[in-house]
């Protein structure tokens, strides 16, 4: 079936370091969602992609969406304990279940002090 | 306080038998999901629902069960045909899910099931 990949799956960082997490896509995403669950928590959201090449920040946190609409990435720029969390990215494919996101499996980032 | 409700927080169920979660929402979305999550796993898929009374199954449908007699419930049934049905599990809502469902999804504080 049609699947999101997402890595690393796994990110550990010394505080201040950067932190970047991959997606990607076989076929063409009509738009790209990014969740951050924090450990014991629920997904919360945190943006959304929609145009080929659109990059958006909100603060610290950078995210991309590739020209070909079919990669993203999340990038963290001086990470703070309170980064500490799973990052998961979820697509929607074109022509694809109108409820239907798929989500990548997730990067779980660990922050030491 | 709107928001989305899941109860309870911890269930444990004896093998066999059949569970139903709750999932309530006061934000008046039109669009309803249940997801498992699973160690390690991403988010999966188990039924949508984008208006009363009609419901679809999403990757991982089988064992399981809904009903969307309300704009606010979408109760979702663990049954015995689930082969393996320990996990956390998601109730989530959007505004809408049309238009390839650009609006993003407003999650509930899950249920942790295990069944023994």
């Amino acid at each position: 079936g049609q699947q999101v990949m997402q890595i690393p799956q796994y990110q550990h960082v010394q505080e201040g370091e950067d932190f970047t997490t991959y997606c990607n896509s076989s076929t063409t995403l009509s738009n790209i969602q990014w969740y951050k669950q924090r450990p014991g928590g629920h997904p919360v959201f945190l943006i959304q992609l929609v145009k080929s090449g659109e990059v958006k920040k909100q603060k610290r946190l950078t995210f991309q969406f590739g020209e070909a609409k079919k990669n993203s990435s999340l990038h963290i720029t001086a990470t703070q304990t309170t980064d500490v969390g799973t990052y998961f990215c979820a697509g929607r494919v074109y022509g694809g279940s109108q409820g239907n996101l798929i989500f990548g499996k997730g990067t779980k980032l660990s922050v030491k002090p | 306080d709107g928001g989305i409700t899941q109860s309870p927080k911890y269930l444990f169920r004896k093998e066999g038998q059949n569970v139903t979660l709750s999932c309530e929402q006061n934000l008046n979305h039109d669009a309803m999901y249940w997801y498992r999550q699973d160690p390690g796993q991403g988010l999966r898929l188990i039924y949508y629902s984008q208006i009363v009374n009609d419901f679809q199954k999403g990757d991982i449908a089988e064992g399981y069960s809904v009903s969307r007699e309300k704009k606010e419930s979408f109760p979702l049934t663990v049954t015995s045909a689930q082969k393996n049905p320990t996990a956390f599990y998601l109730c989530a809502s959007s505004i809408r899910a049309g238009l390839a469902g650009y609006n993003e999804q407003f999650f509930g504080p899950g249920t942790r099931l295990t069944v023994l």
